[in-house]
């Protein structure tokens, strides 16, 4: 089966610009949820969203967006972005149900923004 | 107080030794625990997952867990070269669905 798809791999926008990545989660998984990962931290909690709903948020900037469509896939949206934002943007698929929570990544959309 | 901390690195075993990676966090309700490695320059991999107090074994890892103290482990036994990577521990706290991490331990395995 396959496993959680990302694209693009690699992003170089300028200061002001707007983003779009995408995320097709594991066949049979219904939840997607986004985190951001800068050098040398661990991944910090953006988004999750579960049946098209939004089931959490985290520490993020209105400038930061997403959505999940009927067939699972999702999008994160970042707006007027900042040097700041240059990170590996991680989407990680779950079951979704009551007491799953294991968690798998994609391989991750590196951004730079210039 | 950070909600996750591990210890820190990097942590250098020869090969074929125990490397012991240790992570504590601060919500006492926390149900879900992992451990992620993660090679430099690519995603992080679910290696382990833990819920219930005592030790986990998967082939040459060993998670543990101990809620009383809020603590989680896990060792890896005969490292190997390609066990060189950074490792995060991951922490599902009470209802949140959302993963909350450790900064990671560096671990290389030295031939």
């Amino acid at each position: 089966d396959a496993g959680v798809t990302q694209s693009p791999t690699h992003l170089i926008k300028t200061r002001g610009q707007h983003v779009t990545l995408r995320c097709s989660p594991i066949s049979g998984h219904k939840s997607v949820s986004w985190y951001q990962q800068v050098l040398g931290q661990g991944p910090q909690f953006i988004f999750q969203y579960y049946e098209k709903e939004e089931r959490g948020r985290g520490n993020f900037p209105d400038r930061f967006s997403a959505r999940q469509f009927p067939n699972y896939s999702s999008e994160l949206n970042v707006n007027a972005l900042l040097l700041g934002d240059s990170a590996l943007y991680l989407c990680a698929s779950s079951l979704g149900g009551s007491g799953s929570y294991e968690q798998y990544f994609g391989p991750g959309t590196r951004l730079t923004v210039t | 107080q950070k909600e996750v901390e591990q210890n820190s690195g990097p942590l250098s075993v020869p090969e074929g030794a125990i490397a012991s990676l240790n992570c504590t966090y601060s919500d006492r309700g926390s149900q879900s625990f992992f451990w992620y490695r993660q090679y430099s320059g690519k995603s992080p991999e679910l290696i382990m997952s833990i819920y219930s107090n005592g030790d986990k074994e998967d082939g040459r890892f060993t998670a543990q867990l101990n809620k009383a103290s809020q603590y989680v482990s896990l060792l890896i036994r005969d490292s190997q070269p390609s066990d060189s990577a950074t490792y995060l521990c991951a922490v599902n706290m009470r209802s949140d669905y959302k993963l909350s991490f450790g900064a990671g331990t560096t671990v290389t395995v030295r031939a």
